[in-house]
């Protein structure tokens, strides 16, 4: 099953610079759009989302850019902290129901 | 900030034993979840319970599974014969509307 996909495992990037994540998907059917962050022995802490209404939302260091005719979306972090440095999971919900698809995670290391 | 509590952090059973994960979903929210995530695998959506039955489920989610909520706090699920294949860290997670779902920070479930 592949409907959401996070093609970068990992990514490396230096306190202060811009991390980028992106994920892909496949279902048109999807509507809304997560961005979770775990830490190991923890369960996914929720960071922001977005409606397919919309193609930006903001909070904070955070933003998510939801490109609906590539069926892409991205988030950015800026500027990157060595606190932010876990797995980041991309998630998305149709509209005929609340189960989360989720993404297999990319791993943010931000260097000092 | 109220959280969602799963208990315990971690189970071991034998192969052919019934397990209950325990969870405490936070108090004012509605739709309650379990998703699980088998070691290098993606989060994976098990279930989905709302007014007091099953709303969604996934294949995963046969006759060995089934979920509870016997008082208003709190929210099980029982694996009534396990397999080996049924190690893997279960989440639980609950939501007020169909956005944002909050998770517990996970069961780990090994069968030996």
């Amino acid at each position: 099953d592949q409907q959401v996909k996070q093609n970068s495992p990992s990514l490396s990037v230096q306190e202060g610079r811009i991390s980028i994540l992106n994920c892909d998907y496949t279902n048109s059917m999807f509507d809304y759009f997560l961005w979770y962050k775990k830490y190991p022995a923890e369960g996914p802490t929720f960071l922001i989302s977005i409606s397919s209404i919309k193609d930006k939302n903001e909070d904070g260091r955070f933003t998510v850019f939801l490109n609906k005719s590539a069926k892409h979306l991205s988030l950015h972090i800026v500027p990157s902290q060595p606190g932010d440095s876990a797995v980041y999971f991309c998630a998305a919900k149709n509209n005929a129901g609340n189960m989360l698809t989720f993404g297999g995670g990319t791993r943010l290391m931000v260097k000092p | 900030e109220p959280e969602v509590t799963q208990t315990p952090s971690h189970q071991v059973t034998q192969m052919g034993q019934e397990v209950i994960l325990r969870c405490v979903p936070i108090s004012n929210h509605l739709y309650f979840y379990w998703y699980r995530q088998i070691l290098g695998q993606k989060v994976e959506f098990l279930v989905s319970f709302y007014n007091n039955e099953i709303s969604e489920k996934s294949e995963i989610f046969d006759d060995q599974f089934s979920v509870e909520r016997p008082d208003g706090s709190n929210f099980t699920l029982k694996i009534r014969s396990t397999k080996l294949e049924d190690s893997a860290m279960y989440f639980c997670a609950s939501s007020v509307s169909r956005e944002k779902s909050y998770f517990g920070a996970g069961t780990r479930l090994s069968v030996l």
